[in-house]
């Protein structure tokens, strides 16, 4: 049973551009959870989705970011504009049901020059 | 909202010896408090979570204890081995509505010393 899988694990962004960080989560969950880190911090939750709805965001930045999960496919955070405080490690968990056992992601290392 | 507090924020100690983290929470009404551990360049893995209804788990070298009256929760790990190095990260969640995501400490950088 594959993991919880994000791509790409490392992303180059020139401030102003856009970035995409895609989360597909453990087979037979449909329970997303994204969160950011910092260097030398603990991680901050952003948003909690479930397949086509968002059920808290209330972490999340009130401009440039936003978060779905189709239908198909996977999650999609998305930061546009992004900025150099933007730059960050953002993970994404899974789990079978609301509030249950939280499973990882590698995470997406994010740059902005 | 949550305020999770972890200490300490490095921890050494020798191969073989014990090592515990100390984690406190101001939401009484937190009910699950996992934790993880993460590894240089990856992502947080759990190693044990423990439930309001319960004050101690242990899993082979880890264990978790909860003090709700208290509002703090502990990670042991004895025994210690140079794998078990690694940032430890204690985590709660409640699960009465509002935010439903994890709330983090700021982690522990455990350093086990040959």
């Amino acid at each position: 049973n594959a993991g919880v899988m994000q791509n790409p694990r490392h992303l180059v962004r020139r401030r102003g551009q856009e970035a995409r960080l895609r989360c597909s989560p453990m087979k037979g969950h449909s329970h997303v959870y994204w969160y950011r880190q910092l260097p030398e911090e603990g991680l901050k939750f952003m948003v909690y989705l479930q397949k086509e709805n968002i059920i808290d965001e209330s972490g999340m930045p009130k401009e440039r970011f936003s978060a779905e999960f189709p239908k198909e496919g996977p999650s999609i955070l998305r930061i546009q504009q992004v900025v150099r405080g933007d730059s960050a490690a953002y993970f994404c968990a899974s789990s079978p049901q609301v509030r249950e056992t939280q499973y990882f992601g590698p995470g997406t290392r994010l740059l902005v020059l | 909202g949550e305020n999770v507090e972890q200490h300490p924020s490095t921890l050494s100690v020798q191969e073989g010896d014990s090592a515990v983290i100390k984690c406190t929470y101001s939401d009484s009404a937190s009910n699950y408090f996992p934790w993880y551990k993460q590894e240089l360049g990856k992502g947080p893995q759990l190693i044990i979570d423990i439930r309001s209804n319960v004050g101690e788990k242990k899993d082979q070298r880890i264990a978790v204890t909860l003090n709700k009256t208290a509002k703090h929760f502990s990670l042991h790990i004895t025994e210690t081995q140079p794998e078990d190095s690694a940032v430890y990260f204690c985590a709660v969640s409640y699960s009465g509505g509002g935010a439903d995501g994890l709330t983090f400490g700021k982690g522990t950088h455990l350093i086990i010393q040959p």
